[in-house]
């Protein structure tokens, strides 16, 4: 069966930091993946996908994750953290077996202090 | 200018009434969701539809109706028989497959007077 775990809910950093936001899969064929971020009453906007290509993604905003088959992760890193970064922010996974339907995890709330 | 549009943005609900959301995208893509989002839990898909005239229940549909009736459009009903309504309501679409990443549209927040 396919599912996320976000490891942290919360996470805080100071402005000008490294950002890291973590994410294990479970999927028993090639995943593809997708990390999105929410900013309050808003919808979700795509910040990056991994579908079997380069294990290292680039994304908007200087976001960048790596698909990481044996350790089954894909985390989520900015090497600097700006105010604007703030929101909720969620790992996606899918794969052929699952049709068209995707599996988010619960998300991880970044609170950045200045 | 290509996109998701949901409305109303707010809504409220007295005991017993049904009341419809709308949701409406001009991406000409074929697959459309709707998931529920409650604090602390992510999304939970609620139906979705790949193709015009044929939808699939998710993992919470009860209490829930829907149509896609035309591409464009895929309309949630929410019933009396959802007791606890009250949440955060996103509508997305996609080209169909799982490679293919979401558009979201912005949500309508529903709560019970």
């Amino acid at each position: 069966a396919q599912s996320v775990t976000q490891l942290d809910s919360h996470v805080s950093v100071s402005e000008g930091t490294p950002v890291l936001l973590r994410c294990n899969y479970s999927s028993s064929y090639s995943p593809s993946l997708f990390w999105y971020v929410q900013h309050p009453n808003k919808g979700l906007q795509l910040l990056l996908k991994y579908t079997s290509a380069a294990t290292l993604v680039k994304g908007i905003n200087g976001f960048e994750a790596e698909f990481k088959k044996s350790e089954t992760s894909f985390h989520l890193t900015k090497p600097s953290a700006h105010m604007s970064d703030a929101a909720e922010y969620f790992c996606v996974v899918s794969d052929r077996n699952t049709g068209n339907q995707f599996y988010f995890g619960t998300g991880t709330s970044l609170t950045v202090i200045p | 200018d290509g996109g998701i549009t949901q409305s109303p943005k707010y809504l409220f609900r007295k005991e017993g009434q049904n009341v419809t959301l709308s949701c409406e995208q001009n991406l000409n893509h074929d697959a459309m969701y709707w998931y529920r989002q409650d604090p602390g839990q992510g999304l939970r898909l609620i139906y979705y539809s790949q193709i015009v005239n044929d939808f699939q229940k998710g993992d919470i549909a009860e209490g829930y109706s829907v149509s896609r009736e035309k591409k464009e459009s895929f309309p949630l009903t929410v019933t009396s028989a959802q007791k606890n309504p009250t949440a955060f309501y996103l509508c997305a679409s996609s080209i169909y497959g799982s490679d293919q990443p979401q558009h979201f549209g912005d949500g309508t927040r529903l709560s019970i007077l």
